[in-house]
């Protein structure tokens, strides 16, 4: 079965608004990563978060290994936040390739 | 520094065709992945390498996949006969071990339509 559950599947804002992504994990987490996607763009990484809180910007990621489960939270969500995040874990320590959620789709309106 | 570098950027074919996608990663990076992103989904692992020995392939369809790495710098991902099925953006991206807080980078990816 699926290893990485993303939910929403997709959102909607009103510029300004907040939002809370998440992550969840059927199997040891080893390592997890955060990632955002343009339609037709290339993945950008966010986040490297192995476990506890980071922050960059309005981002914060959390991650919580014995729940095994990972947040992104946006703050005051801005028409450039529009586009897919896909969380990520790590297939095997060390070995960097990655098991995909399905992704949030994020649409941002003025 | 450069990115990790694809080409094509897209490519259109009928169905039985062949098809190959090159990828040129981030200097010194000794690892090397493909990945296979059908439309509305998270890009699935196809096969990593680290220098030119495939380290996992198992979610490679052999029959009509194929992928090398010949000096453990470029990468070619080949498919024989293509299906419909096969329509997707094919990502490649790069890590150097022993790197542990650092992401993989990701290429722009090839998009591929199986007519």
């Amino acid at each position: 079965g699926q290893q990485v559950q993303q939910s929403p599947a997709s959102l909607v804002l009103q510029e300004g608004e907040n939002a809370e992504l998440q992550c969840n994990f059927s199997t040891s987490l080893n390592s997890m990563q955060w990632f955002y996607q343009r339609p037709g763009g290339s993945l950008v990484s966010l986040f490297y978060n192995p476990s506890g809180t980071k922050q960059s910007g309005r981002l914060t990621s959390t991650t919580v290994i014995k729940e095994r489960r990972s947040s992104l939270h946006i703050s005051s969500s801005q028409t450039t936040d529009s586009g897919t995040y896909l969380c990520a874990m790590e297939l095997d320590q060390g070995g960097r390739a990655l098991i995909f959620g399905t992704g949030t789709t994020v649409s941002v309106s003025p | 520094e450069a990115g990790v570098t694809q080409s094509p950027r897209y490519a259109v074919l009928q169905e039985g065709q062949a098809v190959s996608f090159w990828c040129d990663p981030i200097s010194g990076h000794d690892t090397l992945y493909w990945y296979q992103q059908p439309r509305d989904q998270g890009p699935q692992l196809l096969v990593y390498f680290r220098d030119e020995a495939v380290i996992d392939n198992s979610q490679l369809p052999s029959d009509r996949f194929s992928a090398v790495r010949p000096k453990g710098t470029n990468s070619t991902l080949k498919i024989q006969s293509a299906k419909q099925g096969d329509t997707a953006t094919y990502l490649c991206a790069s890590s150097r071990q022993g790197y542990n807080n650092q992401a993989p980078l990701f290429g722009e990816g090839t998009r591929l339509s199986v007519l």
